[in-house]
């Protein structure tokens, strides 16, 4: 069965950055992409970023342009995402979601979030 | 970026009726459209894809409608299970927005 876990909860101060993990399993890592969406508390879902699962191409929403990175291990079949320069406004659940993004552009299956904490 | 604007942003209603969302985007997006369900403490569960395609598994009483700009969630009888928030979310040219989110709660 598909199954994606992520890595456990984070605590970082203002300026650090954040490495999120996320490994996938029961299906053809390379057949499909991932996208990563954050979760603020009592807020909605924001769209971070995705990254492919066949060549690594990426592409960032604008507003995370410059402070994120994505990238993968086919080896272990993992994705992470970095973000850098942490503001308490980055306080979030962070998701990786399965993302089929040559059929249906949707999210079909989403890990079990990271909460990242920043605070001083 | 293109925007998605759900409405209403809270909804009340008691089991057994009949629901619907709507979703607004601010160009035309033709069926790349999806719906969500996400319960409190839980990761959000694909409902639909391309606009009307059921997910495997969600039950028949989901349905969704629409293309081109303007987009419905409909729930046709709702049961316990389905007060929860619900969000679409749309793809265009390799960029992806979520609605702000219906909180759907019991009457």
């Amino acid at each position: 069965q598909v199954q994606l876990v992520q890595s456990g909860a984070e605590v970082k101060k203002p300026g650090a950055s954040v490495k999120v993990s996320c490994k996938a399993s029961g299906y053809m890592f390379s057949d499909y992409g991932f996208s990563w969406v954050r979760q603020a508390p009592g807020q909605g879902l924001e769209w971070v970023g995705w990254i492919t699962g066949y060549n690594g191409n990426t592409n960032y929403a604008q507003k995370f342009q410059g402070r994120v990175t994505m990238t993968m291990d086919t080896s272990t079949s993992t994705v992470y995402m970095e973000l850098r320069s942490l503001r308490s406004d980055d306080t979030a659940v962070y998701y990786c979601a399965r993302d089929n993004m040559v059929a249906t552009y949707a999210f079909d299956y989403w890990g079990q979030g990271t909460l990242v904490t920043v605070s001083s | 970026d293109i925007q998605m604007t759900q409405s209403p942003s809270t909804l009340s209603a008691s089991v057994g009726d009949r629901v619907a969302i709507t979703c607004r985007a601010s160009q035309s997006i033709s069926t790349w459209l999806a719906w969500y369900q996400q319960k409190p403490g839980k990761a959000p569960k694909l409902l639909i894809q391309k606009a009307s395609s059921l997910e495997s598994g969600v039950p028949s009483r989901f349905s969704g409608s629409g293309s081109g700009t303007e987009f419905t969630l409909t729930i046709s009888s709702l049961q316990p299970d389905d007060f929860a928030t619900y969000y679409c979310q749309q793809y265009n040219s390799y960029l992806y927005t979520f609605g702000q989110g219906t909180k759907l709660e019991i009457k």
